[in-house]
């Protein structure tokens, strides 16, 4: 089955303290893997996907596929990084997306 | 309008009564989708329309429809609503079905 966990609902840190979300994925052909980050009551926004290999915000995820994992790492949480952050995965016959349930990110002063 | 939007903002409303909400993007794109938001089960696919004229269920369509009369609209009906569909709404929309969905701001629907 296509699946993707986030094993973390909540994860608090302070600020300048390393971050890691953990993304762990279920699927047998080649994943594409997104993660997507929500401020306080907005709309997502897509802040990686793992094919352009980008650095937004500092924010850097690898796909390692041995482990089927994605997870996203900071080395500095800053306080405006407290966020909902969503890892997805590209599933299904017609390619749609599937969510992970969501880590909140709290970084404290 | 640039990007995509959502109406109404949000809305509380009698089970039982029929409600559309509204999805409209200006970015010609093909692909198009609904979720539901809710908390403790992250996002859940509801229905998805690959391009105009052609519609698809999603993770859970019972109790919606939709239709994609155009490239632009995407509408999501309740039929009639039921507390369990008191949710956060969002539309996206992606320029193909490999494309990286860009998501409208979100309906909060409360069904009493």
């Amino acid at each position: 089955a296509q699946r993707v966990t986030q094993p973390e609902k909540l994860l608090s840190v302070f600020k300048g303290a390393p971050v890691e979300l953990k993304c762990n994925y279920s699927y047998s052909g080649s994943p594409e893997l997104f993660w997507y980050v929500q401020y306080s009551r907005q709309r997502l926004q897509l802040l990686l996907r793992h094919i352009s290999r980008e650095s937004i915000k500092g924010f850097t995820a690898d796909l390692n596929k041995g482990e089927t994992s994605f997870h996203l790492k900071k080395p500095f949480a800053q306080e405006e990084d407290s966020a909902m952050y969503y890892c997805a995965l590209r599933g299904g016959s017609q390619g749609n997306l599937i969510f992970g349930k969501g880590t909140k990110l709290s970084v404290k002063p | 309008i640039a990007g995509i939007t959502q109406a109404p903002t949000s809305q509380i409303l009698a089970a039982g009564r029929r409600m559309t909400l509204r999805c409209t993007q200006d970015m010609r794109h093909n692909a198009m989708y609904w979720y539901r938001q809710d908390l403790g089960l992250g996002l859940r696919l509801i229905h998805y329309s690959n391009t105009a004229g052609t519609t698809g269920k999603g993770e859970v369509p019972d109790g919606y429809s939709v239709s994609r009369a155009n490239t632009d609209d995407f509408p999501l009906t309740l039929a009639s609503a039921v507390p369990s569909q008191t949710s956060v709404y969002f539309c996206a929309s992606s320029d193909s079905t490999q494309g990286a969905p860009y998501f409208g701001p979100g309906t909060r629907l409360t069904v009493l």
